[in-house]
C-alpha cells in the first residue's frame, strides 16, 4: 500500500521560507510517476504548486515559480517543497500526492493525483 | 476564480441522484485532456474518485459516474448516501496555464 507523509513546521513568519518534505512508503519514487505539492486554504479550493520527477524534471505553478523549488531524493525515497518569501497568503493545508503519467515524457495532459498524504497545516505568522 | 467552474452546492434526499457539472473551455476540455474527481470529506485528504473522465478505481462504487463532452463534464452519484457528504472536485490540465487546475469545488449536502 502507498502511502505519503508530509512533514515540516507548522508555523512560519513573514518573508521566510516555507519548508516541507514527503516521505513515501510502499513504492519506489525511482520507479517513476511524478510527485507534486499541492496546498488548500482553509474553507478554499486545491491549488497546483509544483511537481518533480525522480530524474529531477521540475513542473511549476506559473504564479508560483519565482518563489517555489522541488527537489527529490530517491536515496531516502521522499521529496521536499521549498517556497520562500511566504506571506499570510500562503498559509494553508500543504498536501503531497503521486501523479500520473507514469514515465517522465508521457503526455502530461491527462495527469490524476491518485495517491495523496494526509496533509499538514502551514500558517504564516510573526 | 477557477479556471473550471463548478457550482458551488448541491443537496439530494438519502437515495436520490445528484449531478455535479464542471465547465472547461478551449485551453482544457477544448483541447481533449481528460476531466478528473476527487471527493474530500470532512477533515480528510482528497481522494481520486474517477479518472480519465469515467473510470473508477478500484474500491469506487459504482455509483459513482462520470461523463465529459465538449468543454463540459459531470459526476453523478446515485443512491445518495449520508457518508457522500463532502466537498467535490474537478480536476484537468490547462495550456494557458501550462499546469493542473482544479473546479472550485461543489458541497454536497444529504438532506
Amino acid at each position: 500500500q502507498v502511502q505519503l507523509q508530509e512533514s515540516g513546521p507548522g508555523l512560519v513568519k513573514p518573508s521566510e521560507t516555507l519548508s516541507l518534505t514527503c516521505g513515501a512508503s510502499g513504492y519506489s519514487i525511482s520507479s517513476g510517476y511524478y510527485w507534486g505539492w499541492l496546498r488548500q486554504p482553509a474553507g478554499k479550493g486545491l491549488e497546483w504548486i509544483g511537481s518533480v520527477y525522480h530524474s529531477g524534471t521540475t513542473l511549476y505553478h506559473p504564479s508560483l515559480r519565482s518563489r517555489v523549488s522541488i527537489s527529490v531524493d530517491t536515496s531516502k525515497n521522499q521529496f521536499s517543497l521549498k517556497l520562500s518569501s511566504v506571506t499570510a497568503a500562503d498559509t494553508a493545508v500543504y498536501y503531497c500526492a503521486r501523479h500520473t503519467p507514469i514515465y517522465e515524457y508521457d503526455s502530461i495532459g491527462y495527469a490524476s493525483f491518485d495517491i495523496w498524504g494526509r496533509g499538514t497545516l502551514v500558517t504564516v505568522s510573526s | 476564480q477557477s479556471v473550471l467552474t463548478q457550482p458551488p452546492s448541491v443537496s439530494g434526499a438519502p437515495g436520490q441522484r445528484v449531478t455535479i457539472s464542471c465547465t472547461g473551455s478551449s485551453s482544457n476540455f477544448g483541447v481533449g485532456y481528460a476531466v478528473h474527481w476527487y471527493q474530500q470529506l470532512p477533515g480528510t485528504a482528497p481522494k481520486l474518485l474517477i479518472y480519465s473522465n469515467s473510470n473508477r478505481p478500484s474500491g469506487v462504487p459504482d455509483r459513482f459516474s462520470g461523463s465529459k463532452s465538449g468543454t463540459s463534464a459531470s459526476l453523478a452519484i446515485t443512491g445518495l448516501q449520508a457518508e457522500d457528504e463532502g466537498d467535490y472536485y474537478c480536476q484537468s490540465y490547462d495550456n494557458n496555464l501550462s499546469g493542473w487546475v482544479f473546479g472550485g469545488g461543489t458541497k454536497l449536502t444529504v438532506l
